[in-house]
């Protein structure tokens, strides 16, 4: 298997532009994840999907923020607009049942935002 | 609320030195325990993991951690380090009776020949 797949893998904006970022998770895995990071705030989990729904968005920062899972195959976040204090590094992972569940996350190489 | 802690920011040891990275957990129950290690520029691994059983849990490259309820603690060491174990190392624990999931804020580790 490719394991987790993101794309791109960095990417630079300017403040106010709109931003997509993109992930295949691994074949067969049914819970996706959607990780920042920064040097401030360490990794922080912004949502996670289990079959394609969203079951807990309470770590998105805001309402510029949105995420999508159109199939089991394919997820996408979005800012709307960008700002500076949005440049992190962004990481997709998966795994086959739900976090609580105690099941191992396969992370994506991540995406480096950098928004001037 | 739950919480994972990893009370040392930096470590540094010499190549061939033994490593304990600290981890410590708040939380009612026994959760489930990770360690995962980012090496630079990279996406995380799965080093190890906790669900119940024999405390002392093996793992990749040489990896081990200890569970200890009393303490709430779960501990990595590593024998031997090798230059190739500079990295990020972070703890996580993922609740049994929910669906959260937590990383604690990592410690980088740092080692000299």
């Amino acid at each position: 298997d490719a394991g987790v797949i993101q794309s791109p893998r960095h990417e630079v904006t300017e403040m106010g532009q709109e931003v997509t970022l993109r992930c295949k998770p691994i074949s067969g895995h049914n819970s996706l994840f959607w990780y920042r990071q920064t040097m401030m705030r360490g990794l922080e989990l912004l949502i996670y999907f289990n079959n394609n729904v969203p079951i807990d968005d309470s770590g998105m920062p805001e309402d510029r923020f949105s995420a999508k899972m159109p199939n089991a195959s394919f997820s996408t976040l979005k800012i709307q607009p960008s700002e500076p204090r949005d440049s992190a590094v962004y990481f997709c992972a998966s795994s086959s049942g739900l976090a609580g569940a105690g099941d191992t996350q396969y992370f994506g190489p991540g995406t480096r935002l950098t928004v001037l | 609320a739950q919480s994972v802690t990893q009370p040392d920011i930096h470590i540094t040891v010499s190549e061939g030195a033994s490593l304990e990275l600290r981890c410590n957990y708040s939380y009612g129950a026994t959760p489930y325990l990770f360690w995962y290690v980012q090496s630079p520029g990279q996406g995380l691994q799965l080093l190890l993991k906790y669900f119940s059983g024999d405390t002392l849990v093996q793992g990749i490259k040489g990896f081990e951690a200890e569970f200890k309820r009393s303490q709430s603690s779960f501990n990595l060491r590593k024998p031997s380090v090798h230059w190739s174990d500079a990295a990020e190392y972070f703890c996580a624990v993922g609740v049994r009776s929910g669906n959260q999931f937590y990383f604690g804020t990592g410690t980088s580790l740092t080692v000299i020949p």
